[in-house]
Parts: structure tokens; sequence; C-alpha cells
């Protein structure tokens, strides 16, 4: 069974700091990888995503991620976060031969204080 | 195109009872699943659907029935409400061919059980 560890419940930036998000999961096969955010009062919009190809990852929003397959992780990085930034972010995966499962993480609130 | 559809938005609901949440999507995808998000556990998979006439389980399904005769429409069914089911609810859609496997998801249901 796959499954997706966040290791930061809560985290608390200033603006203008740079922002990474620790994602680690656990499945055998070939996956894909996905960043989502949920900004207050709104549902999940996708910030980036992996299937194949380029590790590093650009997504919207200034956000990337890198994807290291020996240490089965997938981790968020933002050079300098806004106030606007603010949101719940949960790391995905889904196994390629079953795509239609998907996986979350338990989330990660960043605060950005301005 | 509208995306993903849920309704009702907002639903209290008293212990025992039974109700519907209604999912419609209209890009045609081939997946779709049910999510319940609750603080600090991130979202857990409820249900989901390859395509239509195919449902499975998730992480969490006791409680909770589906069904898919149609590739649009995915309905959740509670069948005798217990608190421990007031949650926020997501229908989730994805394909993956065009989209990439992206997940859509709809705006959430908010239920409480009285």
């Amino acid at each position: 069974a796959q499954s997706v560890s966040q290791h930061n419940h809560h985290v608390i930036l200033s603006e203008a700091a740079s922002l990474e998000l620790g994602c680690n999961y656990s499945y055998g096969g070939t996956v894909n990888l996905f960043w989502y955010v949920q900004y207050p009062g709104q549902h999940l919009q996708l910030l980036l995503k992996y299937f194949s190809g380029d590790p590093l990852v650009k997504g919207i929003k200034g956000f990337e991620a890198e994807f290291i397959k020996s240490k089965f992780s997938f981790n968020l990085r933002k050079p300098s976060v806004q106030w606007s930034d603010t949101a719940e972010y949960f790391c995905a995966v889904n196994a390629r031969t079953n795509a239609g499962k998907s996986t979350f993480g338990d989330g990660t609130t960043l605060t950005v204080k301005p | 195109n509208a995306g993903v559809t849920q309704t009702p938005k907002f639903q209290v609901l008293k212990t025992g009872q039974s109700m519907t949440l209604q999912c419609a999507q209209d890009m045609n995808h081939e997946y779709m699943s049910w999510y319940r998000q609750d603080p600090g556990m991130g979202l857990r998979l409820i249900h989901y659907s390859v395509g239509a006439g195919i449902t499975d389980q998730g992480e969490v399904p006791n409680g909770y029935n589906v069904s898919r005769s149609t590739t649009e429409d995915f309905p959740l069914r509670l069948l005798s409400a217990a608190p421990s089911q007031t949650s926020v609810y997501f229908c989730a859609s994805s394909s993956p061919t065009g989209s990439g496997n992206t997940i859509y998801f709809g705006e959430g249901s908010w239920l409480t059980v009285v």
C-alpha cells in the first residue's frame, strides 16, 4: 500500500524567507507525485506534478519540487515566500498501475508573517 | 466546463439519518474519488472508481456506499450517519490522459452530524 509522510505540520516564516516542505512516500513501484495547495476556505488546487523526465519540476507561483528517487522524496521549495502563500500544502502520490487511487499526506500549514 | 460539482455545500444531519452527497464532473474523466478532510489528518480516501461500474474501497470506507452508473456521476451515500462522520467531504476526478492525471476537486461539502 502506498503512503505519504509530510514532516512539518506547521511552518511559520517571515516574508522573503525561503521555504522547503518535506514529503516522503512509500511505494515500491513507479509513482506520480503531486503538491496541492488549499487556501483558507477553498478547495485544493494543483501546484505542480511529476510524472517522468526532469526530476526538478516547476509549478505555479514560483514553487518547485525535486523528485529524489533514491530517497523516496518530493520536497517542495520556494526561494522567497509571500504573505499570500499562507495556506495548507498537501503532498500526494499515486501508483502508475493504479492512478485512480491517490494518497495524500496529512498536510503542512504554512503561515507567512508580513 | 463546470469541472467537479458537489451538492449540497452544507448539511446538518441527525444521528441515524441517511443522505447522499452528489458529485458530477463534465470533463469525461475516468477516475473519480471521495475524500474526507479532518483537522490534522489530511485527506483520507473513502471510495474511488476507475470507470463506470467499477468502484473500490479507500482507507476509510466504513459507513459509506458508492456507485458509478455513469462516467459523470459518483454519489456518496451515508447509510446511518454518526457524529464521527462530521467532516468536510471532497469529490475529485482525474484522467490518465489529457490532463496527465491531475486531480480536480469539487468545492467541498460541510457535513455536521448531531
